[in-house]
């Protein structure tokens, strides 16, 4: 079945960096999104993908969905102390039909004040 | 609030024990998931509804699972004969259309003893 490989599983940043985050796959999807989950909590949509190549932004967030369909990354400007959570890629395969989203295992994001 | 709730929050019963959780959906919202998330990985795709219809089901959805929306709006999941392999936090979403942005609840928690 389709799996997504994100990286880095970690990071831990000051106040103030920028972050990048990725993720890929050996298999095409046809909608990427990425979601923040804090501990306890269910995950939290920040930004939707739906073509390939589409470049989308969402405050101090930008992702960008492969031009191949197998890939997407995601970028956190001027980090803040809130930034802290896990964030999630997922992806919709194209099997006709079929609305379910295949999680990343997630990268953990620590921000130093 | 609007979002998607979910009860009870936590739950811990014993080994062999049945248990069913309850999602509620965003309003007009008629796609209805289930996920399971254990720790340190992402969400996993269980089962979902559009309006009162189940029309995926995952093969980790075993016959001890079963998920229902009989009146395509809120929806229970029943674990029977529960083993401790099923603790798990137990995510629900909904979304409107087939774009595919589920919104998710805060989860249910589940420890079996």
């Amino acid at each position: 079945g389709q799996q997504l490989n994100q990286s880095p599983q970690s990071m831990f940043i000051q106040e103030g960096e920028d972050v990048s985050m990725n993720c890929t796959s050996s298999s095409i999807f046809n909608t990427w999104l990425w979601y923040k989950q804090d501990p306890g909590e269910g995950p939290v949509l920040l930004i939707a993908l739906y073509k390939a190549g589409e470049l989308t932004s969402n405050g101090r967030l930008t992702a960008q969905f492969g031009i191949t369909r197998k890939d997407s990354f995601l970028n956190i400007s001027a980090s803040i102390p809130s930034d802290v959570g896990i964030y999630f890629c997922a992806g919709q395969p194209p099997q006709g039909g079929s609305e379910k989203l295949v999680f990343g295992k997630g990268t953990k994001l620590t921000v130093n004040p | 609030d609007t979002g998607v709730s979910q009860n009870p929050r936590h739950k811990i019963t014993k080994r062999g024990q049945n248990v069913t959780f309850r999602c509620d959906p965003i309003s007009e919202h008629n796609r209805l998931y289930w996920y399971r998330q254990t720790l340190g990985q992402g969400p996993e795709f269980l089962t979902y509804f559009q309006n009162e219809a189940q029309l995926e089901k995952s093969r980790l959805l075993s016959d001890r699972f079963s998920a229902e929306r009989p009146k395509g709006s809120f929806s229970t999941l029943e674990i029977q004969r529960t083993e401790q392999g099923d603790s798990a936090m137990y995510l629900c979403a909904s979304s409107y259309n087939s774009y595919n942005e589920q919104f998710f609840g805060p989860g249910t928690r589940l420890t079996v003893l």
